[in-house]
């Protein structure tokens, strides 16, 4: 099945250092979304995105759609330990309910 | 107001036996999903309802079947489970209005582990 391609697949930081992250695919997407997943639990969404070239913050997360429609971008910034987990990319085209899934960027925080 | 629920959280089964996953949402939402979560390949759709009385295969539904009861219930039916089936079972739901700008973001439930041996 089709799924995005999200890297990095995993990365270890340092406390107060910048993540950046990105998903891209080979087809257009109208709506970004980004979850984190704790372990042991269901993906919780951090932001969505529906327009190309919009930028949103939650927080110290930062998400941007690209403007290709291809591609979407995650930034965290300052970095603490409960950052820990895994964070997927999730994407939807025009004229369906389906969503595709990244395979995920899991993220390890050293404090 | 619980959001999305799952039963059961574990699960143990034999090859061959059959079980039904619950999946209900409070929020009023149109769409539900089931997904299926293994190591290193992310979120799978199995099946999904855009709404009351629909379901629409997704990438990976061999196996299984389910079930939209009614606007808050959706529940993902192994009739002979394999070992292949073993993984964590996810719903979801969403609003995914059809006009002015959708709101369909997912909203999971905490997950169905189940383990086929």
């Amino acid at each position: 099945g089709q799924q995005l391609n999200q890297s990095p697949q995993s990365m270890f930081i340092q406390e107060g250092e910048d993540v950046s992250m990105n998903c891209t695919s080979s087809s257009i997407f109208n709506t970004w979304l980004w979850y984190k997943q704790d372990p042991g639990e269901g993906p919780v969404l951090l932001i969505a995105l529906y327009k190309a070239g919009e930028l949103t913050s939650n927080g110290r997360l930062t998400a941007q759609f690209g403007i290709t429609r291809k591609d979407s971008f995650l930034n965290i910034s300052a970095s603490i330990p409960s950052d820990v987990g895994i964070y997927f990319c999730a994407g939807r085209t025009s004229g369906t309910y389906k969503y595709i899934f990244g395979t995920g960027t899991r993220l390890k925080v050293l404090a | 107001n619980a959001g999305v629920t799952q039963t059961p959280k574990f699960q143990v089964l034999k090859t061959g036996q059959s079980m039904t996953l619950q999946c209900a949402q409070d929020m009023n939402h149109n769409s539900m999903y089931w997904y299926r979560q293994d190591p290193g390949m992310g979120l799978r759709l199995i099946y999904y309802s855009a709404s009351e009385g629909t379901t629409d295969k997704g990438e990976v539904p061999n196996g299984y079947n389910v079930s939209r009861l009614n606007k808050r219930e959706f529940s993902l039916r192994l009739e002979s489970a394999a070992p292949s089936q073993t993984s964590v079972y996810f719903c979801a739901s969403s609003e995914a209005r059809t006009s002015g700008r959708a709101s369909d973001e997912q909203f999971f439930g905490p997950g169905t582990r189940l383990t086929v041996l």
